[in-house]
């Protein structure tokens, strides 16, 4: 079974410039997530996806970030205009349930730095 | 998100020693309680996780152990190999799943 795929795996952009991220989840899993991890800190949760509607994004800066998943498969993140603050690695997961705890898998992330 | 409290920050071992991770939280609606193990580059991946209907699982050298009414739930590892070395970082969850992450532990298992 292939794995939480992203894409790119790194990124390097200016401040001010704009970013996207793709994530293309486990095969049937409904619930997609998108995390903010930087250095030396645990995972934050920025939006929850269940299929194509938004469950939670209260942790998603809304005036920069902004995220989709149109067909209730793949999703972007987008950040416009980055910060110096946004540079962390961005790590999509997915699961197959919503509540009771479905297990969450992990992508490999991508690494974004904001110079 | 709710707060979880993640100790040690860094972690080393002897090869063959045991390690234990201890974490607190504040949400009493946490039923889930999953531990993930981060290499280098890469993303977390599950190593054993833990509902608040029972107070310990094992799965070979990992062993988790919960207590609801404290509110921490800690990570064993034993026998430690050099390829345990990572950041471990336990976690938790309500009905919704939104994982609120510790900290992250950085353990060495020295040779």
């Amino acid at each position: 079974e292939a794995g939480v795929a992203q894409s790119p795996r790194y990124k390097i952009i200016e401040k001010r410039q704009s970013v996207a991220f793709w994530c293309n989840p486990i095969s049937g899993h409904a619930t997609l997530y998108w995390y903010q991890q930087i250095l030396g800190q645990g995972p934050k949760l920025l939006i929850q996806f269940q299929n194509n509607g938004v469950v939670d994004d209260s942790q998603l800066p809304k005036d920069r970030f902004s995220a989709e998943r149109l067909k209730g498969v793949d999703s972007t993140l987008k950040i416009q205009p980055a910060k110096l603050e946004d540079s962390a690695v961005y790590l999509c997961a997915s699961s197959s349930g919503l509540a009771g705890g479905g297990v969450q898998f992990f992508g490999p992330g991508t690494r974004l730095t904001v110079l | 998100g709710e707060n979880v409290e993640q100790h040690p920050s860094t972690l080393s071992v002897q090869e063959g020693d045991s390690a234990v991770i201890k974490c607190t939280y504040s949400d009493s609606a946490s039923n889930y309680f999953p531990w993930y193990k981060q290499e280098l580059g890469k993303g977390p991946q599950l190593i054993i996780d833990i509902r608040s209907n029972v107070g310990e699982k094992k799965d070979q050298r990992i062993a988790v152990t919960l207590n609801k009414t404290a509110k921490h739930f800690s990570l064993h590892i034993t026998e430690t190999q050099p390829e345990d070395s990572a950041v471990y970082f336990c976690s938790h969850a309500n009905a919704g799943n939104m994982l609120t992450f510790g900290g992250g532990t950085r353990l060495m298992v020295k040779p």
